[in-house]
């Protein structure tokens, strides 16, 4: 069964501190896709990354940039120089075949940036 | 503008009076599905639909009924709210199926039911 681990409830960091946010995934499938997604203090869910199970480049995307270790089953998540503005929960999800699976998230880890 | 809307946004209501939160995308997607958010729990799917006329339960669909009678819209419904359903809803679409495409979500719909 497909499962996600975020094992970080909270994180507090200070501005500009890097952070990472890890997260550990389980599936029984060769193919499947991982997701990041945002989740700021107005309660909408921002897309972050989605990652299919092939493709283990790391991405970096301006101050944010992601881990993805099939070894380890991880798909974790750093943020450089950390902001006010990255306050939020942040979710990790997978997502594998047939076609109507759903989604399946991990438990978020609440990341707080204080000035 | 592509999206999923939702309404209401917010709603507080009482112990077994009948609701509907209604769910709507412009993107002309197969797939919609709902989600509960509650704390420390993450987001738990409570019904999906492939396609029009075609719904199916997800993990926590106790207490909900659905119904997907056009494409775009996919109504959540509850017939006898109860305190435990009080939580945030996420309607979210797709393309097809999940597994391969990128679900859009609507913004969320914060139920309190007292």
């Amino acid at each position: 069964a497909q499962k996600v681990t975020q094992a970080q409830t909270e994180i507090s960091v200070v501005e500009k501190e890097d952070v990472t946010l890890d997260c550990v995934y389980e599936t029984r499938d060769t193919t499947y896709y991982l997701f990041w997604y945002k989740q700021p203090p107005s309660g909408e869910l921002v897309f972050l990354i989605r990652r299919n199970s092939f493709d283990e480049q790391n991405e970096i995307s301006g101050r944010y940039s992601w881990n993805f270790q099939k070894s380890t089953s991880s798909f974790n998540f750093t943020i450089t120089a950390s902001q006010v503005v990255d306050s939020a929960v942040y979710f990790c999800a997978l997502s594998e075949p047939p076609g109507n699976t759903p989604l399946v998230f991990g438990k978020g880890t609440r990341l707080s940036v204080i000035a | 503008e592509a999206q999923v809307t939702q309404n209401p946004r917010y709603l507080i209501t009482v112990t077994g009076k009948k609701l509907t939160v209604t769910c709507s995308q412009n993107m002309n997607h197969e797939y919609m599905s709902w989600y509960r958010q509650d704390p420390g729990l993450g987001l738990r799917q409570i019904y999906y639909s492939m396609n029009v006329e075609v719904t199916d339960k997800g993990d926590v669909p106790e207490g909900y009924k659905v119904s997907r009678k056009e494409k775009r819209n996919f109504p959540l419904i509850l017939e006898s709210p109860s305190p435990n359903q009080t939580s945030l809803y996420f309607c979210a679409s797709s393309i097809r199926g999940p597994s391969y495409n990128l679900q859009f979500f609507g913004p969320g719909t914060r139920l309190t039911v007292l």
